[in-house]
């Protein structure tokens, strides 16, 4: 069991550039999300899904892509990346049921720099 | 949304106990509170949840008031490796869906 796993865990991009930040989950959780987290700041959600197929946007959306063909993958794209992208990205998981709460489980994150 | 409030930083003498409040007045009455942890830059760790009752796990403990409009999160002998950003969450509902929204945290600094 490898609980939340993104790649790379660093990447330097220069303006302009694509790239897509990977995430795996296989506890089968309905619930992924992805978060930003600027130097000395706290957690912002960029985008969700509660199931394959379905995705919707979080606090700080702009820029970002997301899809989800399959319960394990949640994968976030960055079209043309910008020097206000360089952050840290976590991704999370948790079931989506509610009864009794559940708790989110954090990959390690993903130091991305745009030059 | 049902948003919370913390205060951005605290510091607490090694081998005191270490309150952090949190402030979440719009709380609806489906929402539970979360509390979780970041050392740091690692992913954050869950400490404890609840939802009316007052919780106790082996890391933390959780007082909730009776309104529900706040609570405290309490670490009964805080050590040096308690420093670290602690975020107060609730699970917000939103068109039959759910996500988690995490605001700035309170920076605990345990003093030696």
């Amino acid at each position: 069991n490898a609980g939340v796993t993104q790649t790379p865990k660093f990447q330097v991009l220069k303006t302009g550039q694509s790239m897509t930040l990977q995430c795996a989950q296989d506890m089968n959780h309905e619930y992924m999300s992805w978060y930003r987290q600027d130097p000395g700041m706290g957690l912002r959600l960029i985008h969700y899904s509660v199931g394959a197929g379905i995705t919707d946007q979080g606090e700080v959306p702009n820029g970002y892509n997301v899809s989800r063909s399959t319960t394990e993958d949640f994968p976030l794209r960055l079209l043309s990346a910008a020097p206000s992208q360089t952050s840290v990205y976590f991704c999370a998981s948790s079931p989506a049921r509610i009864i009794g709460g559940n708790t989110i489980y954090f990959g390690e994150g993903s130091w991305l720099t745009v030059v | 949304d049902a948003k919370t409030t913390q205060p951005p930083s605290m510091d607490c003498a090694e081998g005191r106990a270490a309150n952090l409040p949190c402030n979440h007045s719009t709380i609806s009455g489906n929402e539970y509170v979360y509390w979780y942890r970041q050392i740091h830059s690692q992913g954050p760790q869950y400490i404890i949840h609840g939802l009316k009752n007052n919780e106790t796990n082996e890391m933390a403990s959780l007082i909730i008031t009776e309104d529900r409009k706040s609570s405290t999160l309490i670490l009964p002998h805080a050590t040096l490796r308690d420093t670290a950003v602690y975020y107060c969450i609730v699970r917000a509902p939103t068109s039959g869906t759910y996500k988690y929204i995490f605001g700035t945290g309170t920076r605990l600094k345990v003093l030696a």
